[in-house]
This record gives C-alpha cells, structure tokens and sequence, in this order.
C-alpha cells in the first residue's frame, strides 16, 4: 500500500491567480495521476505525470494551465493556473505500483474554491 | 473512453436496511473493475478488485459480484450503518487508465 500527503487540503483562491498542489507518497511508486471532481461529475483524470519528463495530458487538459512536475519516484506538483470560478473542484492525487495491476491509492484531496 | 454509468445516483436507508447499487459500462474490455468508497474530507479507501466474469468479493457485510457479458457490478451492503455512509465509486481499469463513475452517495440514517 501508499500513504499519499497532498496539501493544502482546501484553500479560497481570487480569480486570475495561480495554486500549487503538493502531493507526497511514501514510497517509490511507477506512475502518479492527478484527478479533478468537479460538482456532480466523476474523477477525471487530468494527467499522468512522468518522473524527469513531461506530464501526458488528457484531452481537455493542456500543460499551460495545469503544469505539472514530478522530480522523483515519490513527489509530484499541479499547479492550477489562471484560476477562474470552473475552476473550484476537488484536486486528488493518485498513485500505483504497476501499470494494469493492483489498485490506485489517493490522497486526500484539495479542494479549491474560486472567487 | 468508457462511458459508465451508477445508479441511483444518492440513496437514503434506514439503519439495518440492507441496499445495492449498480455499475454499468458498455464495454468489458478492461483488467479489473474497482470499487472504493469516499468519506468526505477523506481519500478514496479501495473496496474490491475484480478482475472475472461472475468474481464475487466480500468484505465483512459489503460484497460485489462482477458480470463482464452483460456490463455490469453490483455493490451490496446488509445491515447497513452510519459509517458507511459514503459516496461508493467504481472504476473499470484498462491498465492505462480508470474510468470512473459518478458515483453512489449512501446516507444511512441512525
């Protein structure tokens, strides 16, 4: 199993400013995910990000408003940029083992409110 | 992309009352299918892994049966309590991504 730590837990933003996401596991995982729920709607997978490289976006979702880093095996970032009211969602962070095995482990969440 | 879908989409029980909930995806073309329950202000806790057509799992009172033919995971809990009110969610897993549903709110009230 992994315990993931994502902070801040939940932070009131102004409209146009920009939010990091920490997001720790500890222990070296393979792959990290970062997911958005927005109000009645299911997870959705923004992107996976990639350990020294470029986070792989999801359609939807583009590097310039969701930049992501993932420097080593167990820490990652998404920073929220730009933010406007569609914005205000809940952020988790994900993480597994393997790709096509075992199951996903989350954090528990930030959730973001825009003014 | 796997459209899938839950329902109902909120449920109210009395303590003790026994429920279900469903799982619908039009495809099976994936390795498992996962549930997990959300507790608000907590992370997703995984319930069950089923990776075959007609896999039942069990977990104290909460159990699931999995139909990969006709496209569907049922979630049942007998005796239910105020703790497990929580929203339960599935996911298909294809190995690269999970597709999760919206979800199942379950309120159990006391």
């Amino acid at each position: 199993s992994a315990v993931i730590s994502q902070k801040p837990s939940r932070d009131i933003c102004q409209r146009g400013t920009s939010l990091t996401i920490q997001c720790q596991v500890d222990s070296q995982v393979t792959m990290m995910f970062w997911y958005r729920q927005q109000p009645g709607q299911s997870l959705t997978l923004i992107a996976t990000a990639n350990q020294g490289s470029e986070a792989t976006y999801e359609s939807g979702f583009v590097i310039d408003k969701f930049p992501i880093s993932r420097p080593n095996l167990t820490f990652s970032t998404l920073t929220v940029s730009n933010m406007s009211p569609e914005d205000s969602s809940i952020y988790l962070c994900s993480a597994r083992s393997g790709r096509g095995t075992g199951e996903l482990f989350f954090g528990e969440g930030s959730r973001l409110t825009v003014l | 992309i796997l459209n899938v879908e839950q329902s109902p989409q909120s449920l109210h029980v009395q303590e003790g009352d026994s429920t279900n909930f469903t799982c619908s995806f039009p495809s099976s073309n994936f390795y498992a299918l996962h549930w997990y329950r959300w507790e608000t202000a907590k992370s997703p806790e995984a319930l069950f892994v089923m990776t075959l057509n007609g896999d039942e799992k069990k977990k104290g009172r909460i159990s699931a049966t999995l139909n990969t033919k006709e496209g569907y995971s049922y979630l049942y809990i007998k005796g239910s309590q105020p703790e497990d009110s929580a929203t339960y969610l599935c996911a298909p897993d294809t190995g690269n991504q999970f597709y999760f549903g919206t979800g199942t709110s379950l309120t159990v009230i006391p």
